[in-house]
């Protein structure tokens, strides 16, 4: 397997912009998170999934975040409009089965000017 | 909610001495703690985790020690080498699968 695999890997965006980050978590894995990784706050996970469903976005800094997962294999994190302050890198990882282990994406470096 | 805390925030070493990063967790329903490394522009990689049944656990130059009274968890290397100079998260499991960062130790080897 390929790993998680995300795109883009480098953002840069004006502020007021849509921004639309895409995630594909390994096959057969049943959970997929969307972490936001800055040097002031760390890691922070935003929403999960299990089998497709929203099971907890109250990591979701506001409204201009929306998270989906139209199927096992695809999901999207998206901000509209963006701020400077979005400025992060983005990370989603994936795990499955009776592992607690999650493997991480190579992450998307999301800049806003 | 859980809560992770981690110390120190960097630690400076000679290469070959052993270093020692701390966590604290909150939930003591908490059962599962991975360490993860992260090299620079790189993704967080797990380097070894610890269940709440085992105390202490152990693979080639690393390991993690469990005190679940304490509600606390620590990372041993050994022998550190410069490739080992990485940024170091814990984490806890609180709820099924949700994991709970610590804010991540700076682990700089120095030859």
């Amino acid at each position: 397997d390929a790993g998680v695999i995300q795109s883009p890997r480098h953002e840069v965006t004006e502020m007021g912009q849509e921004v639309t980050l895409r995630c594909k978590p390994i096959s057969g894995h049943d959970y997929l998170f969307w972490y936001r990784q800055t040097m002031m706050r760390g890691l922070e996970l935003l929403i999960y999934f299990n089998n497709n469903v929203p099971i907890d976005d109250s990591g979701m800094p506001e409204d201009r975040f929306s998270a989906k997962m139209p199927n096992a294999s695809f999901s999207t994190l998206k901000i509209q409009p963006s701020e400077p302050r979005d400025s992060a890198v983005y990370f989603c990882a994936s795990t499955g089965g009776i592992s607690y282990e999650q493997y991480f994406g190579p992450g998307t470096r999301l800049t806003v000017t | 909610g859980e809560n992770v805390e981690q110390h120190p925030s960097t630690l400076s070493v000679q290469e070959g001495d052993s270093a020692v990063i701390k966590c604290t967790y909150s939930d003591s329903a908490s059962n599962y703690f991975p360490w993860y490394k992260q090299e620079l522009g790189k993704r967080p990689q797990l380097i070894i985790d610890i269940r709440s049944n085992v105390g202490e656990k152990k693979d080639q130059r690393i390991a993690v020690t469990l005190n679940k009274t304490a509600k606390h968890f620590s990372l041993h290397i050994t022998e550190t080498q410069p490739e080992d100079s990485a940024v170091y998260f814990c984490a806890a499991i609180s709820g099924y699968s949700t994991l709970t960062f610590g804010k991540g130790t700076m682990l700089l080897v120095s030859p």
